[in-house]
């Protein structure tokens, strides 16, 4: 069976400071991974993805994601946060092979102060 | 293009009472989920609809039956409601298998 952990559940950040959530995931068989972003009192919108190729994903408003299989993680990272930025962040595994389920990890809520 | 709209947006309802939540995506496609979200918990998936005709069981289907009415529409009802199903519930939609999905905006739900 597959699982999520996130790391850190709340992570406070100056503005213009880098960040990095945390995401490990459990799997016996090959995954895709997603980071999806919730701003307060919305649906969650997908951020970026990983389904195969290049381990290094981007999304169009600064945030990278990078698939290490070794470690199972599929780390956020962003070098420069905005106040906008401020939200909950979730990481997300389903299997590559097929199957309609997707594992959420619990979430991570970032807080940028100015 | 309206996405995955969901209503009603709010809800209270008392211990037993019945209600049905509706979904509907103009995306054309063929699966579509229902989450509920609670505080520390992530999404958990009550039932899905890999495709027009077909339902299946989630994570967290006790309480909770699904209608896949057609391809655009997939309702959530609650036959008897209990405090432990207050909830912000979440419909979402997708291609078939295991890529990503596309939200609606939510369903508060007080059960009281």
């Amino acid at each position: 069976a597959q699982s999520v952990t996130q790391l850190d559940s709340q992570v406070p950040v100056f503005e213009e400071a880098p960040v990095e959530l945390r995401c490990n995931y459990s799997s016996s068989v090959s995954v895709y991974l997603f980071w999806y972003v919730q701003y307060p009192n919305q649906g969650l919108q997908l951020l970026l993805k990983y389904l195969s190729g290049s381990t290094l994903v981007e999304s169009i408003n600064g945030f990278e994601a990078e698939f290490n299989k070794s470690q199972t993680s599929f780390h956020l990272r962003k070098p420069s946060v905005h106040i906008s930025d401020t939200a909950e962040y979730f990481c997300a595994v389903s299997e590559a092979a097929g199957g309609f389920k997707t594992i959420f990890g619990a979430g991570t809520r970032l807080f940028v102060k100015a | 293009n309206a996405g995955v709209t969901q209503t009603p947006k709010f809800q209270v309802l008392k211990t037993g009472q019945s209600m049905t939540l509706q979904c509907a995506q103009d995306m054309n496609h063929n699966s579509m989920y229902w989450y509920r979200q609670d505080p520390g918990m992530g999404l958990r998936l009550i039932y899905y609809s890999a495709s027009e005709g077909t339902t299946d069981k989630g994570e967290v289907p006790n309480g909770y039956n699904v209608s896949r009415l057609n391809k655009r529409e997939f309702s959530l009802r609650l036959e008897s409601a209990a405090p432990s199903q207050t909830s912000v519930y979440f419909c979402a939609g997708g291609l078939a298998g295991p890529y990503e999905q596309y939200f609606g905006p939510g369903t508060r739900l007080t059960v009281t």
